[in-house]
């Protein structure tokens, strides 16, 4: 199966700093989404971004889908920032199942 | 828009008993996934339903797990004879169509004794 590999494991930053998180996949993709797990378990769709660019306020991504990886930038990052980070991809041909990374925890120390 | 909700939130059996996992998709979509979260792991796809109907249980265990939804209703997990192993976060997920843009609910953690 579409193998996800989320770098780095963990992060740890200064309220304000920026960061970008990284996630490489194996195949082809018609699905990627990044998902934020915050400290109480909720998980939240934060893009769906199978191509391309997208920004929502202080977040952004962008998939280079023919290179096979995508990218999460933060700025300004706030402690509520805080959680961990997931990248999941369903492969072309089998759009129904997301396969997750194993995630970026991040922590922002205020 | 009330979102994907699950019920109950927290779940404590005891090994042996059921337990039955409840979840109401987005209004008007009708492609509903389960996917289980083991302590300090990512998130394992389970089973992807449509009304009435099971797509895709290829995640499923074979044994003691069941899902259904129904053409009335939220869609139901449900585990038998549950063992200490079965503890973990059960996320639900709908879609519009089938396998786009998800949208996660805020999970059922279950807690086996």
């Amino acid at each position: 199966g579409i193998q996800v590999e989320q770098s780095p494991p963990d992060l740890i930053l200064q309220e304000g700093a920026n960061s970008t998180l990284r996630c490489n996949f194996s195949d082809s993709v018609n699905n990627l989404q990044w998902f934020h797990q915050n400290p109480w378990g909720q998980l939240i769709n934060l893009f769906y971004i199978p191509s391309g660019t997208k920004q929502n306020g202080r977040l952004s991504a962008t998939t280079v889908a023919t290179e096979r990886y995508s990218l999460l930038y933060i700025s300004s990052s706030q402690t509520t920032d805080s959680g961990v980070y997931f990248c999941a991809v369903a492969p072309v041909g089998s759009a129904r199942q997301l396969t997750f990374g194993s995630g970026t925890q991040l922590t922002v120390l205020p | 828009n009330a979102g994907v909700m699950q019920n109950p939130r927290h779940l404590v059996r005891r090994r042996g008993q059921e337990a039955r996992l409840r979840c109401s998709p987005m209004k008007g979509h009708s492609h509903v996934y389960w996917y289980r979260q083991l302590p300090e792991e990512g998130l394992k796809f389970m089973v992807y339903l449509q009304k009435e109907n099971i797509i895709d249980e290829s995640g499923m265990p074979k044994e003691r797990f069941s899902a259904e939804f129904p053409k009335e209703g939220p869609s139901i997990l449900r585990i038998q004879q549950v063992v200490r192993g079965d503890s973990a976060a059960y996320f639900c997920a709908s879609s519009l169509l089938g396998g786009y843009g998800y949208t996660f609910g805020s999970g059922t953690r279950l807690t086996v004794v």
